[in-house]
């Protein structure tokens, strides 16, 4: 089955530092969607992407879709304390409007 | 503007009962979809209801079925518990008529945390 790998596993960083992760499938995706998950929350949507090369942002979020259309990367400029948390990548393969397969997250922590 | 909502907040049975979660989709939503997550994992797909029929299954036993109701609501049902089915338990949903790929942006409840002694 389709696997995400998402890196780093954790990051641990000083408030206005910018932040980079990403993801990476096994498969063909067409939809890359990032999410972040606060402690005894459910995940909250950030961006979404539908194009190969596409590059969407969201305030200080910045995510893209990769050419390969097996990779995405988020990325957190100037980083602030309610940054804290668990982020998410997860994607959506063929034109099935269903599944989501979700990478580990990184757990961000942001120190003042 | 309602967001997903889901009930319980928390659960806990024992070993071999079974147990209904209940969720109530975005306004405007129509596509309701489970998903099961473990501590320290990313959700994994359980189901996707649409219309009132399950369009999407992931990989998991029978023991896990769910129902959708004429007002886009829904449930999730998991009879003879295990101890791994522990987990906090989203419900998202999604709006498939939206068409094309802005049908796959699901927006998650807050969970039901289950707890199987």
């Amino acid at each position: 089955g389709q696997q995400l790998n998402q890196s780093p596993q954790s990051m641990f960083i000083q408030e206005g530092e910018d932040v980079s992760m990403n993801c990476t499938s096994s498969s063909i995706f067409n939809t890359w969607l990032w999410y972040k998950q606060d402690p005894g929350e459910g995940p909250v949507l950030l961006i979404a992407l539908y194009k190969a090369g596409e590059l969407t942002s969201n305030g200080r979020l910045t995510a893209q879709f990769g050419i390969t259309r097996k990779d995405s990367f988020l990325n957190i400029s100037a980083s602030i304390p309610s940054d804290v948390g668990i982020y998410f990548c997860a994607g959506s393969g063929g034109t099935s409007y269903g599944k989501l397969t979700f990478g580990q997250g990184t757990i961000l922590t942001v120190h003042p | 503007d309602a967001g997903v909502t889901q009930s319980p907040t928390h659960l806990i049975k024992t070993r071999g009962q079974q147990v209904t979660l209940r969720c109530s989709p975005k306004s405007g939503h129509d596509t309701v979809s489970w998903y099961q997550q473990a501590l320290g994992q990313g959700p994994q797909f359980i189901f996707q209801y649409y219309e009132e029929e399950e369009r999407q299954r992931g990989n998991f036993p029978d023991r896990f079925s769910g129902h959708q109701f004429p007002n886009y609501s829904s449930e999730l049902n998991v009879n003879a518990l295990l101890l791994g089915d522990s987990a906090l338990y989203l419900c998202a949903s999604s709006f498939l008529l939206l068409g094309g790929r802005k049908g796959n942006e699901q927006f998650f409840g807050p969970g039901t945390r289950l707890t199987v002694l």
